[in-house]
Order: structure tokens, then C-alpha cells, then sequence
């Protein structure tokens, strides 16, 4: 069974500090790999997409993607108790469905 | 306004009741998700549709739930005789093929008394 999997947290982080987010996956034929925002109460919001191995770099985000150890990960610099929210993985396998991770919450503390 | 709409974003239902949930994609956006989110847990995946087509309804219950996107309007996702257990947040995302990134709607929030 396809899976992605992410530690729910609470992951707590100084205000400015770098918070790392990660997620692993088991089907590796995956192709692509997304990380969402969701604010309680509000709808996923895409921030980030990576397709290939390495890093890509967004503002303060940058999502790292290792296929060979079939894990990606987000890294927030300079964080911002704006970014306290929860942070949901979502892996495309070979197939049309995203598998989706059950979200880490973070919290940026002052 | 380009995004995913839906509506109502609040819908409150007595148990009995049928429950109509619509979505309008993205524009350029041919492929309609649709989740349910328990306060406090995950996405679950409900149903995948494309115009005129059910892909794959394997997250939707077999008895009381039905999804549609016909070939002019809205994607509807239909709760017949709701139950208090049906109280939730649905989601509907559109993405424009498989694969790509899905964008989200702002949700209905279903209350059943």
C-alpha cells in the first residue's frame, strides 16, 4: 500500500530560526511532490512542487527531494509566527491520486 | 474571481436530510477532487471525476454518497439522509491533468443537527 508519512508534531521552532519539515514515501516510482499550508479552520494551500532530485528554493522555502532515500523535505528560513499552521506532503505516484501525509503542525514562537 | 469556488461554504442539515455540495473548478481545469476533513485529522480522499466521468470513487461510502461533474456546471457531491457522522469539512481541489499540482477550494463546513 502506497503511504507517505510525516511526524505530526507539534514541531516548535524559535521565531527566526530554520524549521525542517520532512516526509517520507514509500512508492518509489513517485513522481512528483508537493507541500501544502493549511491555517486551522482554512483549505490546503500549495507552497511548494519539486519533480527532480536537489533542492528548489522559493523565497524562505526550499524543498529538498531525495528519491534514492525516497524522502522530501521543506526547510522555512528565517521563520515567522505567520508560518504556524499545519504542513501536509502530498506524493503522485505512477497513477492519478495524490497520497497524502496526515500534515506536522508547526509553531513559531516569539 | 479564477480559483476553485464553492458553496455553500456553511451547510447546516437535520439528520434525514439530503446534503448538495457544488464545486466549480479552476479555470482550464478539467479534473475535480474531492475530500473530507475530520476536525483535528487528515485529508481523506473521497472521489476523482473528470467531465462526464467517475476515474475513482474508492475513498466514497457505497450507500448515501454520490459525486457528479456533468458536462455543463459545477462538480456536486451528494450526501442523501445525513447522519450526525457526516458532520465535516468537504474540500474540492482541480488540477489541470494528472500529476500536476491540485488547487483547493475554500471548503463547506456541514453541520448536522
Amino acid at each position: 500500500q502506497k503511504e507517505v508519512e510525516q511526524n505530526s508534531g507539534p514541531l516548535s521552532v524559535p521565531e527566526g530560526a530554520i524549521a525542517s519539515l520532512n516526509c517520507t514515501y514509500s512508492d518509489r516510482g513517485s513522481q512528483s511532490f508537493f507541500w501544502y499550508r493549511q491555517y486551522s479552520g482554512k483549505s490546503p494551500e500549495l507552497i511548494m512542487s519539486i519533480y527532480s532530485n536537489g533542492d528548489k528554493e522559493d523565497g524562505r522555502f526550499t524543498a529538498q527531494l531525495n528519491k534514492a532515500s525516497q524522502y522530501v523535505s521543506l526547510l522555512i528560513r528565517d521563520s515567522q509566527p505567520s508560518d504556524s499552521a499545519t504542513y501536509l506532503c502530498a506524493v503522485n505516484p505512477s497513477n492519478y491520486q495524490l497520497i497524502w501525509g496526515a500534515g506536522t503542525k508547526l509553531i513559531i514562537k516569539p | 474571481n479564477a480559483g476553485v469556488m464553492q458553496n455553500p461554504r456553511h451547510l447546516v442539515r437535520r439528520r434525514g436530510q439530503e446534503a448538495r455540495l457544488r464545486c466549480s473548478p479552476m479555470k482550464g481545469h478539467s479534473h475535480v477532487y474531492w475530500y473530507r476533513q475530520l476536525p483535528e485529522e487528515g485529508l481523506k480522499f473521497m472521489v476523482y471525476l473528470q467531465k462526464e466521468n467517475i476515474i475513482d470513487e474508492s475513498g466514497m461510502p457505497k450507500e448515501r454518497f454520490s459525486a457528479e461533474f456533468p458536462k455543463e456546471g459545477p462538480s456536486i457531491l451528494r450526501i442523501q439522509q445525513v447522519v450526525r457522522g457526516d458532520s465535516a469539512a468537504y474540500f474540492c481541489a482541480s488540477s489541470s491533468g494528472e500529476g500536476k499540482p491540485q488547487h483547493f477550494g475554500d471548503g463547506t463546513r456541514l453541520s448536522i443537527l
